[in-house]
């Protein structure tokens, strides 16, 4: 199974907002509503940010937010900060029970 | 507080078999989905398996001839083994709760396959 695509890069100022995408296919993303988001600062191990598309856990910012269409799903983050400069990677269930991973996406903060 | 810590080797020779413990403190490891999940140094994260505390597994098949995952509930932690080591296999491996979301995280152990 081939990782789910990301961008390499994305950049933003602070105060701006930015979207990350995670492009699967219709045996993942695109039957499954099991997509989530985490984010990994470095030396650290990930955090969950979103879960099940659109859910975030407690204690997470609203400034994070998931979507999903079709065969690709979302991550957006508002109001960017200095401490949202991370790697992110999105995750999805499959069609053969298995999960899968993006291959992650670094974000830089202007 | 629930807390993963994993333990295990950090340096194993090519063909061994690596075994790993991702031991459980403030939960039940008779409630909830257990995973591991490993990052190459400077790369992704690979998802590498699940257990549940039923003893259902389920395995990236790109992996899954040399895995096994299994549970020691009277020790309230589980167990990675992977067998037929490369120095593909160098990585962090990380323990965590959950099956396609992983809500916790020990804090990683490094593998490194060599002679």
């Amino acid at each position: 199974q081939s990782a789910l695509t990301q961008p390499a890069s994305v950049s933003g100022s602070p105060g701006q907002s930015i979207t990350i995408s995670c492009t699967g296919t219709s045996s993942d993303i695109g039957s499954y509503d099991y997509v989530s988001w985490y984010q990994q600062h470095p030396g650290k191990a990930p955090k969950l940010i979103i879960y099940d598309v659109t859910n975030r856990p407690s204690g997470v910012s609203d400034r994070f937010s998931g979507s999903k269409s079709g065969n690709t799903a979302s991550l957006t983050i508002s109001g960017l900060q200095a401490e949202d400069e991370a790697d992110y990677y999105c995750n999805s269930y499959t069609n053969n029970t298995t999960l899968i991973f993006g291959g992650g996406t670094k974000l830089t903060v202007l | 507080q629930v807390r993963l810590q994993e333990s295990g080797p950090g340096l194993v020779k090519p063909s061994e078999t690596l075994s790993l413990t991702c031991a459980v403190s403030g939960d039940s490891i008779n409630i909830h989905y257990w995973s591991w999940i490993r990052q190459p140094p400077g790369k992704g994260l690979e998802w590498i398996g699940y257990i549940y505390y039923s003893g259902t597994t389920n395995y990236n098949p790109s992996l899954r001839s040399r895995l096994t995952i299994s549970l020691d509930t009277s020790k309230n932690q589980f167990s990675l083994k992977v067998n037929s080591l490369t120095a593909a296999d160098t990585a962090v491996y990380y323990c965590a709760r959950g099956r396609s979301a992983y809500n916790l995280w020990g804090q990683g152990t490094l593998v490194t396959v060599s002679s």
